[in-house]
This record gives C-alpha cells, structure tokens and sequence, in this order.
C-alpha cells in the first residue's frame, strides 16, 4: 500500500504571510496523482491542487501552489497571501494511475490569523 | 456543480443498534466511497464501489458492509454499532472518465455510539 506523511499536525500564518504546507509520499509507481484537500470548519472536503506525476511543471490555482520534487517523492503546498478563509484543515492524497483508491496523510490544520 | 449529500449530519446511536448511513450523488458517477475520518489518522477508505452491485475492501472494512443498489445512491451499514466506532464518516464520488480523477465529498456525518 502506499503511504503519505504530512509531518505538521498543525500550523498557523499571519495574514498575507505565506505558510508551506510539507507532504511526502511512498510508491513504487511511475504514474500516478497528488491532491491537496481542504476541510474548513464543519464544512464539506474541497480540492485546492491536482498534480499528475508525469507532468513536470508544479501546478498552480491562483493564491495555491505545489512544489513536486518527484525523485524525493515530495509534495509541497504554498499559500501566497493567506486569507482568513483558507483556515482550515488540509490533506494530502495519491492516487495511483491504474487504481481507485486515494491514500490520504493525516492532515495539517492550518489557521490564519488577522 | 456534483453534488454528495449524506442523509445526516449528525447521528446518535445505541451500541448493538443497526445503522445505516445513506450517500447520494448526482452526477451519474460510477465509482462511490466510504471513509472515516478520525483526528490524527486522516481518512481511512472502509469500502468503495466501481459499478452497481459491486464492491470492494479497503483498508478497514471489519464491523462494516455496503449497499449499492442504484448508481446514485451507496449505503454504509453498521451491522451492530460499537463505541469504536464513533467518528466522522465521509462519502465521496468519482467518475470512471480518465482526467477526472478527483473525489468530491459530502458533508460527513458525525456519528456518536453510545
């Protein structure tokens, strides 16, 4: 099975600050996918990022953005500009590419304060 | 916009009961799933389903089944509740459609055994 290991439990950022968020994974796949989930509040499971392993430019969504350091088998979120918004908590996840099932770390709680 | 919906965000139940978690999506979407959610164990797949009627193991299936009748609709059932088993429980969906590959969640429902 595959692992991933999110080794902050829990951060916080200063408003407009920026916060990276570390996620490392194991797998002997050569294709496969990273998510990063955000869960805000008693609020449902959004995705922020997708990455595809085989493309090596690092995704961007707006304010989110992923460092894939695929030989190191990393898989990092920056937020730029931290908004009260983005409080919450976050999840890193793979998927292999032949395979249903998402294997997700455990989470870091993120809070932004004003 | 998919939408999940679970049948209830909140649940309080006896140990030994019978418990049925309910889960539709609208999106006509072919593979469902079940997790828990506990703090510090991130989320945990308990079964997953690919197609009508079928059904898969994942990493912690023991003291749960599921039912999946329709396409839209995937049932958790707790045959007899224990007090371990109190957690948040998340349903998500997925289409089959290469480049689709993320989940989308419902809101969860919080169960609580006593």
């Amino acid at each position: 099975a595959q692992t991933v290991t999110q080794s902050q439990p829990e951060m916080s950022v200063q408003e407009a600050e920026t916060v990276t968020l570390s996620c490392t994974y194991d797998t002997s796949e050569n294709n496969y996918y990273l998510f990063w989930y955000k869960q805000p509040p008693s609020r449902q499971m959004i995705l922020v990022i997708r990455q595809e392993a085989y493309k090596q430019q690092n995704a961007t969504e707006n304010r989110f953005s992923v460092n894939f350091q695929k030989a190191a088998k990393s898989f990092s979120l920056k937020i730029s500009d931290s908004q009260l918004g983005d409080t919450a908590m976050y999840f890193c996840a793979f998927m292999g590419h032949t395979g249903n099932q998402f294997y997700f770390g455990t989470g870091t709680s993120l809070t932004v304060i004003p | 916009d998919v939408k999940v919906t679970q049948s209830s965000r909140y649940l309080v139940k006896r140990t030994g009961e019978k418990v049925f978690l309910e889960c539709v999506q609208d999106m006509d979407h072919e593979n469902m799933f079940w997790y828990r959610q506990d703090p510090g164990l991130g989320l945990r797949l308990i079964y997953f389903s690919y197609d009508v009627k079928m059904k898969e193991k994942g990493d912690i299936p023991e003291g749960y089944s599921v039912s999946r009748e329709k396409k839209e609709r995937f049932s958790l059932i707790l045959e007899s509740a224990s007090t371990n088993q109190t957690s948040m429980y998340l349903c998500a969906s997925r289409p089959r459609t290469s480049g689709q590959e993320t989940q989308y969640f419902g809101p969860g429902t919080r169960l609580l055994v006593l």
